[in-house]
């Protein structure tokens, strides 16, 4: 089975950075990817790796070492829309069923 | 990326009645179609895996009797809640997907069930 553990809550200031960590445990790996989802709205696709490193998008970045089953989700320059719930989320079964983590609330103060 | 359309967005209804979700892949044919189900501030648990022209494949701890699966077409996918009751007030998403093996996955909505 699949199984991903990520902090329950976060919290930091405006403009300055913060990294949601991920492990995961599965049979059979086909990438890590991150989700955001704000309160009442559909999760967003925000990244995916399937090697290891760091791929950099914008304002957010996301790291996988498959040595460690490990990824961070970075995010810097915070700004008050980034407040929302963060997911980390693994294919069951080749690129077929997404499995997510229990997620991370992230709430950015002024 | 892709278009979905869920409806309704939000729904309130009886105990014991049953409430009729639709899902549309608008620009693309999803031949496989995922269901989750999400409680408040926790995470999206699948509830089933639907293949068009199939019978869906439902997770451990899913009544097939309850949460009736239809994915008649490539492009609309129904979850029927049948004999609703308070406990299954959640909010509910679909995910289409396509054959070719996307590393994105694509979501509706979402639908907010209220059952009182």
């Amino acid at each position: 089975g699949q199984s991903l553990e990520q902090p329950s809550e976060v919290t930091a200031v405006e403009g300055a950075i913060v990294q949601i960590n991920c492990t995961y445990q599965t049979s059979g790996f086909y990438g890590l990817s991150w989700y955001q989802q704000h309160d009442g709205g559909a999760p967003t696709f925000l990244s995916y790796n399937a090697l290891d490193g760091l791929e950099e998008t914008g304002r957010f970045s996301s790291f996988l070492s498959r040595s460690d089953s490990y990824g961070y989700l970075l995010l810097q320059e915070l700004q008050m829309k980034d407040s929302a719930s963060y997911f980390c989320a693994v294919f069951s079964g080749g690129y077929n069923k997404l499995i997510f983590g229990a997620g991370t609330r992230l709430a950015v103060h002024p | 990326g892709a278009v979905v359309s869920q409806h309704p967005s939000w729904v309130i209804c009886k105990s014991g009645t049953s409430v009729k979700i639709e899902c549309r892949s608008l620009d693309f044919q999803a031949t496989t179609m995922f269901w989750y189900r999400q409680f408040p501030k926790q995470s999206l648990m699948l509830m089933a895996t639907s293949n068009e022209g199939s019978k869906a494949t439902y997770e451990q701890g899913v009544e097939k009797d309850k949460f009736l699966i239809n994915h008649a077409s490539l492009t609309l996918s129904t979850l029927t809640v049948t004999s609703a009751h308070p406990e299954d007030s959640s909010f509910y998403i679909c995910s289409p997907s396509r054959s070719g093996g996307d590393t994105e996955a694509f979501f509706g909505q979402g639908t907010r069930l209220t059952v009182v």
